[in-house]
């Protein structure tokens, strides 16, 4: 069963713009919520993280807004460059199982 | 550069065939996570190593294993490979065990013809 669902699939920002993605999540059971980016043929990279005792945290452009009742957590990226065109991953850390599970994915292009 | 490395980069077999992908972590790092990319799956976790024991367990089949050695590199083993079994591999560390802060390597992109 998916536990974590992504939104959107893809995205085109014009430069200077706000991408914004979104992770919905099944289960009360998760303690930990991080963002990875991934460029074509690279691993996925450690973006920015959050627990879920805090509603925000921003690190530079980038910026995650967590709903602990809606279960929903967000990726807000300011003033998009075409250098953020990647793959981005939302993840939920399982309490009990303590393992990652990713969201599907969501293809961001950034036109200049 | 996460400080994760892994080889082969990439890797060519036959079905039916046995390989081994190969992950030393981060310095420092005690775990060490192995994950499969593919389209129709997405990043699903397989196994989890932290300090030589086997620690958690996800979608990993039974032709599949891992191990970490003593100076903490670790071996994913991929045997009676079929052609669904082509993918990207990826291995990640951390440093405790929890799960938290894993930084990811380059991949290993399999090819089973």
């Amino acid at each position: 069963q998916q536990q974590v669902k992504q939104s959107p699939q893809s995205l085109i920002v014009q430069k200077g713009g706000i991408s914004i993605i979104n992770c919905a999540y099944e289960n009360t059971a998760f303690d930990y919520f991080p963002w990875y980016q991934q460029f074509p043929g690279k691993g996925p990279a450690l973006l920015i993280a959050i627990r879920p005792d805090v509603s925000e945290k921003k690190e530079g452009r980038f910026t995650i807004s967590f709903n602990k009742s809606a279960k929903q957590f967000s990726l807000h990226i300011m003033d998009s460059q075409p250098g953020d065109s990647a793959t981005y991953f939302c993840a939920v850390r399982s309490t009990g199982f303590q393992k990652l599970v990713f969201g599907t994915g969501t293809r961001l292009l950034v036109s200049p | 550069d996460s400080g994760v490395t892994q080889t082969p980069k990439h890797l060519i077999t036959a079905t039916g065939q046995r390989v081994t992908l190969r992950c030393s972590p981060r310095s420092g790092d005690l775990s060490v996570y192995w994950y499969q990319q593919s389209l129709d799956q997405g990043l699903q976790f397989l196994i989890q190593y932290y300090n030589g024991e086997e620690r958690a367990k996800g979608n990993i089949l039974e032709r599949f294993s891992a191990q970490q050695f003593p100076d903490l590199h670790s071996e994913l083993n991929l045997s009676s490979l079929e052609l669904g079994d082509s993918a990207l591999y990826f291995c990640a560390s951390s440093l405790g065990t929890g799960g938290y802060e894993q930084y990811f390597g380059p991949g290993t992109r399999l090819t089973v013809t």
